[in-house]
C-alpha cells in the first residue's frame, strides 16, 4: 500500500516563507506530485518531481529525495491568496494512480 | 476558460434515491477521474477510465458506478445513497497515463443526502 504524512496545519504571515514536508512509504515509486486547492475549490497541479533535486515555479520550488522518501514544497513571498490546502500526492507501483496525503493547510495571516 | 465542467455544483438527494452526477471535458485527455473528498480529508480516488476502459480501485464500494459514453464526458452514478456518501466528488482528466503528466480537477459537486 502507499501512505504520506504532511503537517496538518501551518501559519505564517505575509512575505515569510514556508515549507510542507511530506514522507510517503509506496511499494514502487513513480514520482512526487503537489496539489493546491482553495476552499471550496479545485485541486491546482503546482509541481512534479520524478528526479532527485530542487524544482522551481516562481515562488514556489519543490524538493525530492527518493533514498530518503521524502520531498517538500517550499513557497516564498507569502501572499494572502497562498492561504489553502496544500497536498502531496504519489504514483506507486500501479503507475496511474495519485495517492494524496491528508493536506496541510496553510493559514497566512496579515 | 473551463475545461473541467462538473454539473451541478451542489446536488441534493434523498436517502436511497439514485443520483447521477457529470462532467465533461474540452482537453481531449484520454483519462478521465472520480475521486470522493469528504471534509478536511484528501480525495480519495473511486475509479477512473483510460479511453473506453473502465478501472475500479478495490475499496470502492457496488454503490458507486461509472459510464463513459465518449470522449468528453464521463458520469458517476450512485445507486443508492447512504448518508456516508455525502461529500465534494471531484471528476480528474489527465493526458495520458505517464507518470509526470498532471491531474486537471473540475470543481466539484458538492453532493448532500436527505
Amino acid at each position: 500500500g502507499q501512505s504520506l504524512e504532511q503537517p496538518s496545519e501551518v501559519t505564517a504571515v505575509e512575505g515569510a516563507i514556508v515549507q510542507i514536508n511530506c514522507t510517503y512509504q509506496t511499494s514502487g515509486f513513480y514520482g512526487l506530485s503537489w496539489y493546491q486547492q482553495h476552499d471550496g475549490g479545485a485541486p491546482t497541479f503546482l509541481s512534479y518531481n520524478g528526479l532527485d533535486g530542487l524544482e522551481e515555479t516562481g515562488r514556489f520550488s519543490s524538493f525530492l529525495s527518493r533514498s530518503d522518501s521524502y520531498g517538500y514544497l517550499l513557497l516564498q513571498e507569502l501572499q494572502m491568496k497562498d492561504s489553502a490546502s496544500y497536498f502531496c500526492a504519489v504514483k506507486g507501483a500501479a503507475g496511474n494512480k495519485l495517492t494524496f496525503g491528508g493536506g496541510t493547510r496553510v493559514l497566512v495571516k496579515p | 476558460d473551463a475545461m473541467v465542467i462538473q454539473n451541478p455544483r451542489y446536488q441534493v438527494t434523498q436517502f436511497g434515491k439514485p443520483v447521477t452526477l457529470s462532467c465533461s471535458q474540452t482537453l481531449n485527455h484520454n483519462v478521465m477521474y472520480w475521486y470522493q473528498q469528504k471534509s478536511s480529508q484528501a480525495p480519495k480516488l473511486l475509479f477512473h477510465y483510460y479511453d473506453k476502459d473502465f478501472n475500479n480501485e478495490a475499496d470502492t464500494p457496488d454503490n458507486f458506478q461509472s459510464r463513459r459514453p465518449n470522449t468528453s464526458f464521463c458520469f458517476l452514478d450512485i445507486r443508492s445513497p447512504g448518508l456516508g456518501d455525502a461529500a465534494m466528488y471531484l471528476c480528474a482528466t489527465s493526458r495520458d497515463l505517464q507518470k509526470n503528466q498532471p491531474q486537471h480537477f473540475g470543481d466539484g459537486t458538492r453532493l448532500s443526502i436527505l
